[in-house]
């Protein structure tokens, strides 16, 4: 079945740690994202590429950092400069983010991380 | 600035009542809104709105757009407490060249039964 996988499903991080979430696509679409989930707050954007190679910040990107060297395949780390990072991290796709029809965003199942 | 503001941000009403959620926005060279549910984890899509005016429905959901006052309403008709869920309103946002999708804080649903 076609799909996003994120991982893991929970992590927990000690302060100053760098972690790394993983977000992979089986559906060929072109554009993915990341976002961050925080109660009340909705879904943020934190990063975002249009393809291989090539990726743009978001609104809150400031601690973050991605990268995008195959199609399928879109890795979020959070870094220690990142103040805040207990949230929900959602991972999405979408088969292109600039035609009418093509918006539409298939999501992951999440990965909450937790700083201890 | 790009924004996406949705009301009410909480809602509790009674099973069998009808909720319409609002979503507002400002974007650079609209294109398209879309709606999402949000039960649990992933946020599942509903709809998506190109033109003013033109409903879309499915079952008891169905929502409009108005591209002149820049706004969406999606309605629920007869809830139930499966109903309950955040619901999302989003739009594709352009940023230099390339799109990025802005979502709104949501509105928290919940169905008493």
């Amino acid at each position: 079945d076609g799909g996003i996988t994120q991982s893991p499903k929970y992590l927990f991080r000690k302060e100053g740690q760098n972690v790394t979430l993983s977000c992979e696509q089986n559906l060929n679409h072109d554009a993915m994202y990341w976002y961050r989930q925080d109660p009340g707050q909705g879904l943020r954007l934190i990063y975002y590429s249009q393809i291989v190679n090539d990726f743009q910040k978001g609104d809150i990107a400031e601690g973050y950092s991605v990268s995008r060297e195959k199609k399928e395949s879109f890795p979020l780390t959070v870094t220690s400069a990142q103040k805040n990072p207990t949230a929900f991290y959602l991972c999405a796709s979408s088969p292109s983010a600039r035609f009418p029809g093509a918006n539409v965003l298939t999501f992951g199942a999440g990965s909450r991380l937790t700083v201890l | 600035e790009d924004k996406v503001v949705q009301s009410p941000l909480s809602l509790v009403v009674h099973e069998g009542d009808t909720v319409t959620l609002n979503c507002s926005y400002e974007v650079t060279n609209f294109r398209s809104l879309l709606w999402y549910k949000q039960e649990k984890k992933a946020p599942t899509f509903l709809f998506m709105l190109t033109s003013s005016g033109i409903e879309k429905k499915s079952g008891r959901l169905s929502s409009i757009l108005d591209k002149k006052e820049l706004f969406s309403i999606l309605n629920i008709t007869a809830t139930q407490t499966g109903d309950s869920a955040v619901y999302l309103c989003a739009v594709p946002a352009e940023a230099n060249r390339d799109d990025k999708i802005i979502f709104g804080k949501g509105t928290r649903l919940h169905i008493l039964p």
